[in-house]
């Protein structure tokens, strides 16, 4: 059974970091893509950074880029997000998101998110 | 404002059949698949079409997904009241080089 868990959510005061990880199990994560894909309190999705099955690519939201990097450990079946510089616009629940295939765009199982609020 | 533009929106009866729209443009949907997702209140989206009309695997055949041009659609037919939940269609964008995604639709069962 795929499990995506994702951990490191909390409160972290405006331009403060916070370091995401997403532990996989139940599938070869070094065969597949994966995503961090997040939702602001009653908004819509957005995704926010994916990365090959190598980490030879990484992409990123424009929203994001530059203040947030994102890694895969595939030996430890592990996917991190470290998130630089938050903002309030930050806030919202995570989620760990991986992909049918090798390419980042279908996003075949999801975690249960992690919520990370950016305020004073 | 999302890139890919759904209604806010859907309603329908039980047993009845609705669509969901979502128009986007040359560099996401007209060069590339579409894929939906649903989400229930409180829960993690979940994987309903791919690759415009492909079901994975559990997912009922009475959802349907097409895509003609710059746009898409998502159909779904006997409508049931456990099918009330939040659609969100999805492509990837070669200008922004990264998936995208419609601002969702809510859909009602009445």
């Amino acid at each position: 059974e795929v499990q995506l868990l994702e951990s490191g959510g909390g409160l972290v005061q405006p331009g403060g970091s916070l370091r995401l990880s997403c532990a996989a199990s139940g599938f070869t994560f070094s065969s597949y893509a994966m995503s961090w894909v997040r939702q602001a309190p009653g908004k819509g999705l957005e995704w926010v950074s994916g990365i090959s099955v190598s980490a030879g690519g990484t992409y990123y939201a424009d929203s994001v880029k530059g203040r947030f990097t994102i890694s895969r450990d595939n030996s430890k079946n592990t996917l991190c997000l470290q998130m630089n510089s938050l903002r309030a616009e930050d806030t919202a629940v995570y989620y760990c998101a991986k992909d049918r295939g090798a390419t980042i765009s279908q996003f075949d199982y999801w975690g249960q998110g992690a919520l990370v609020t950016v305020s004073s | 404002q999302s890139v890919l533009t759904q209604p806010p929106s859907a309603s329908g009866t039980p047993g009845q059949r609705v669509t969901i729209s979502c128009s986007g443009s040359s560099s996401n949907i007209g060069s590339n698949t579409v894929n939906w997702y649903h989400q229930l209140p409180g829960t993690a989206p979940k994987l309903l079409i791919y690759s415009n009309n492909q079901r994975p695997s559990g997912v009922p055949d009475r959802f349907s997904g097409s895509k003609s041009g710059t746009s898409a659609s998502l159909a779904i037919s006997g409508l049931q009241s456990e099918d009330e939940a939040d659609y969100y269609c999805a492509a990837w964008d070669d200008s922004l080089i990264g998936p995208v995604f419609g601002g969702g639709t809510k859909l009602t069962v009445l």
